[in-house]
């Protein structure tokens, strides 16, 4: 139990392109939904909260317009990368917590390079 | 504001010894305690939690860690490495209070198993 999916796994882009990672829950419903982003060798940084149906609230740092943040169904949120530049190259991570427990459960991650 | 110290970014055992990871945290409030373990390129995988009741936590794949409230620690062990563990182990926190959810992690400890 408790799977949560995402796709694409990697994603290869041109510069100036936008991209959307889906985040799914398989066999429960999220409420809450988080996207985290990791560089080599680094720890995860939380980007931002998802909560299904309103809007997502961002880390200090992180710019809402560059990434947009949709959680329109209880099992589905989606991350776009607006306008992409190398320097958004990582691994996208999202979560996803069971009601108001205090587990998350992992994606598998998407690695996208923008060239 | 909460923070997660993982004492040593590398941990080399050899196969057959005992694996210690190391966890201290602050919080004016013990917060929720989890390990996660994550292979390369891939998400984060639950190993144990902490939330309440029993100190000694028991997670999968033969890993056990402690809270200890004198010592703000959380520290990860398995008496007897095998070459599968080697992998990188996030320790992290989320706040008791408010119900964000929010997870806040540690840098990371590189565990490698040495034949």
């Amino acid at each position: 139990g408790a799977v949560v999916s995402q796709h694409p796994s990697w994603v290869i882009c041109k510069s100036g392109t936008s991209v959307k990672i889906e985040c799914r829950s398989l066999d429960f419903q999220a409420t809450t939904m988080f996207w985290y982003r990791q560089f080599p060798k680094q720890s995860l940084m939380l980007m931002a909260t998802s909560n299904e149906g309103s809007k997502a609230t961002y880390e200090q740092g992180v710019e809402k317009d560059k990434f947009l943040i949709n959680h329109a169904s209880l099992t589905l949120s989606t991350l776009t990368v607006t306008s992409a530049h190398p320097e958004d190259s990582s691994f996208y991570i999202c979560s996803a917590r069971v009601g108001t427990g205090a587990t998350q459960y992992f994606g598998p991650g998407t690695r996208l390079l923008v060239l | 504001a909460q923070s997660v110290t993982q004492l040593g970014s590398h941990v080399s055992v050899s196969e057959g010894a005992l694996v210690l990871l190391r966890c201290n945290y602050s919080s004016s409030v013990p917060p929720y305690l989890f390990w996660y373990v994550q292979y390369p390129n891939q998400g984060l995988q639950l190993l144990l939690k902490y939330t309440t009741g029993a100190t000694l936590v028991k997670g999968i794949n033969g890993f056990e860690a402690e809270f200890k409230k004198s010592e703000t620690s959380f520290h990860l062990t398995k008496p007897s490495a095998h070459m599968s563990d080697a992998a990188e182990y996030f320790c992290a926190v989320s706040a008791r209070s408010g119900n964000t959810g929010k997870l806040i992690f540690g840098q990371g400890t590189t565990l490698q198993v040495k034949p």
